[in-house]
């Protein structure tokens, strides 16, 4: 079955450090793969995502490449703020089926002191 | 543009009570739709989902049941809470690609007493 395997922390940080949380993946077939973020209290939202090998997903300083060699998607930043400070999912969807399910990692709990 | 709401925002409820908790989407038509439940400082954990009117799949064995009346509306109810019912539960829908993300509501608070 799918599996996905993230650093699970939790990871303390000043702030403009650079930021690296761990995320491989196990998979029968050829997922697209995502993570996500979760302020304090709030739901899931979708930071970035990449559907296929190379391809690399960015969004507000944050970046993750597709490494199927590795079966990788480490996601990072150059300098991260305060209120990057969340919980952070990586996840993937396989292809298989028509029900789309995610398979989520357990969370990596992010803070960012000034 | 789709939005999803999910409420109420925070419940809290005595053991041995029902449970009614609704989730409707916006500006799409037939979503693929999720029931998630998220305990204290744990990972995500699928309940239900749905492809279709009327269609759910259970993905653990609960106290828990979904069902999806219209195209757009997802509810989660239960007849008797337990304790272990207690935790924050998401919804979220997808356009029915693997390539297109989930998209979440604000989730539901859901306190047992």
């Amino acid at each position: 079955g799918n599996s996905v395997t993230q650093m699970e922390g939790p990871v303390t940080l000043s702030e403009e450090a650079f930021l690296t949380i761990n995320c491989t993946y196990t998979a029968t077939g050829y997922p697209s793969l995502f993570w996500y973020v979760q302020y304090p209290g709030e739901g899931l939202q979708l930071l970035l995502k990449a559907t296929k090998a190379d391809d690399k997903g960015s969004n507000k300083g944050f970046e993750a490449t597709y490494r199927k060699e590795t079966t990788s998607f480490h996601l990072e930043k150059g300098s991260v703020q305060v209120s990057d400070s969340a919980v952070y999912f990586c996840a993937l969807s396989d292809s298989g089926g028509s029900n789309y399910k995610l398979t989520f990692g357990k969370g990596t709990l992010l803070t960012v002191n000034p | 543009s789709q939005t999803i709401h999910q409420w109420p925002a925070t419940l809290v409820q005595p053991v041995g009570s029902p449970l009614s908790l609704e989730c409707t989407v916006e500006g799409t038509s037939n979503p693929n739709l999720y029931w998630y439940r998220q305990a204290a400082g744990r990972g995500l954990q699928l309940l239900f989902y749905s492809v279709g009117i009327g269609q759910i799949s259970s993905e653990v064995p609960q106290n828990l049941s979904a069902s999806r009346p219209q195209d757009r509306q997802f509810i989660l109810s239960s007849k008797k809470l337990l304790l272990s019912d207690s935790g924050f539960y998401l919804c979220a829908w997808s356009a029915g690609t693997a390539a297109l993300p989930q998209h979440f509501g604000d989730g539901t608070r859901l306190s047992i007493l």
